[in-house]
């Protein structure tokens, strides 16, 4: 059975750093491709970034690029979102997610069950 | 604003049909697969249709997606009160290279 499983949410200030972690169980990680996708509240869904299963290749929405970095330690099982200048638009909740394949583009077949971060002065 | 454009509401009684349209653009729903999503009140989104009309095993085929051109479309038959949800679709964009996603649609069953 997939599991995913975030942590790190929690309080910050504004122009504060945090750093998500998504523990990944029931597949070979190493093979797909994972996603961070976010969701303010009372909000839609809003993609984040996605790393890919085959190689080094990340991808960032526009709002995050330059202050967000996605990794992945294989050998752990372990996505991370590294977040840094935080702002109050960033305060959602924070959903890891797996891709049907190891590309980038696959669809998203599992998501874990959110981490609130929530950005103030 | 969303990239993909999906009514803000949509409603039925229980046992009739509805549709959700999706709106998108050459780059995105054009060229890839479009997949939707619902959401349950409280609740992480889930995978209801992938690759425009396949259902992950445990959806019921109550649920069927099409699209044609840049646009797709959820149809939900035989509605039942537990399909009130918030519903997205999304795809990948080759222009801006990220994922895109609607701006959801609550589903009331009256």
């Amino acid at each position: 059975e997939v599991q995913l499983m975030e942590s790190g949410g929690g309080l910050v200030q504004t122009g504060g750093s945090l750093r998500l972690s998504c523990a990944a169980s029931g597949f070979i990680f190493s093979r797909y491709a994972m996603t961070w996708v976010r969701q303010a509240p009372g909000k839609g869904l809003e993609w984040v970034s996605t790393f890919g299963g085959n190689g080094d290749i990340t991808y960032y929405a526009d709002s995050v690029k330059g202050r967000f970095t996605i990794s992945r330690d294989n050998s752990k099982n372990t996505l991370y979102l590294q977040m840094n200048t935080l702002r109050a638009e960033d305060t959602a909740v924070y959903y890891c997610a797996k891709g049907l394949s190891k590309y980038s583009s696959s669809s998203i077949d599992y998501w874990g069950q959110g981490t609130l971060v929530t950005v103030s002065s | 604003q969303s990239v993909l454009t999906q009514p803000p509401s949509a409603s039925g009684t229980p046992g009739q049909r509805v549709t959700i349209s999706c709106s998108g653009s050459s780059s995105n729903i054009g060229i890839n697969t479009v997949n939707w999503y619902q959401q349950l009140p409280g609740t992480a989104p889930k995978l209801l249709i992938y690759s425009v009309n396949q259902r992950p095993s445990g959806v019921p085929d109550r649920f069927s997606g099409s699209k044609s051109g840049t646009s797709a479309s959820l149809a939900i038959s035989g509605l039942q009160s537990e399909d009130e949800a918030d519903y997205y679709c999304a795809a990948w964009d080759d222009s801006l290279n990220g994922r895109v996603f609607g701006g959801g649609t609550k589903l009331t069953v009256l």
